[in-house]
């Protein structure tokens, strides 16, 4: 699987717009984005995906740069409850669907 | 659905004994995945099965730790000895090979050896 890179740690202020950056320099044609994120104490929740094309849900937007090496995850209204640990991981989307975890962005979202 | 049911939430046991942890995934995922968590290493792989058989166990520290899921219902992760240092949360997941919602992960085992 293909390493990541992402900040240790961002804040950001209670209604506006969190951007969570992640680098996978060395991604794969074949690999697809994926982002977690943890909530203390709690299992790591599935939030979004992507392979090339920008993608939305009801919890983010996943922009994918053009060349694949670098994601960002948009939380387009922070709450206080999006205080957590955002991961990234480029994995494969299918045979193993193994996932290797790095250390994550800790967001905190400020009142 | 009730989600990935882990059991028991807290456990605190005495070095030398044996742990169970219990996991539940959701009914119809063909993948489950053990995972343990640590300040220092943070979130590590030990074992994932698909359709109830370990493809790979490369994660699993020593021998002292082995996994098992005989039902598609079932798994348990079993420490014998425990020791000190396996103290850590320990996660399940689960995940469908046939829809894409990544991975489903119960809420954890907090595991103390004392």
């Amino acid at each position: 699987d293909a390493k990541t890179t992402q900040p240790t740690s961002m804040d950001c202020a209670e209604g506006r717009a969190a951007n969570l950056p992640c680098n996978h320099s060395t991604i794969s044609g074949n690999e697809y984005v994926y982002w977690y994120r943890q909530i203390h104490s709690q299992g790591p929740q599935y939030i979004i995906h992507g392979l090339k094309n920008n993608e939305t849900n009801e919890m983010a937007s996943l922009i994918i740069t053009e060349d694949r090496k670098s994601s960002t995850l948009i939380l387009p209204h922070a709450t206080l409850r999006d205080t957590a640990v955002y991961y990234c991981i480029v994995t494969i989307n299918s045979g193993t669907y193994k996932y290797i975890f790095g250390t994550g962005t800790r967001l905190k979202v400020l009142a | 659905d009730a989600g990935v049911i882990q059991s028991p939430r807290h456990e605190v046991t005495e070095m030398g004994q044996e742990v169970t942890l219990r996991c539940k995934p959701i009914s119809g995922h063909d993948y489950l995945f053990w995972y343990r968590q640590t300040m220092m290493r943070g979130l590590e792989l030990l074992i994932y099965f698909n359709n109830n058989v370990p493809i790979d166990d490369s994660g699993m520290p020593e021998d002292r730790f082995s996994a098992k899921m005989p039902n598609a219902s079932f798994s348990t992760l079993k420490i014998q000895p425990s020791e000190p240092r396996d103290s850590a949360v320990y996660f399940c997941a689960s995940r469908s090979s046939g829809r894409d919602y990544g991975y489903t992960f119960g809420s954890g085992t907090r595991l103390t050896v004392v």
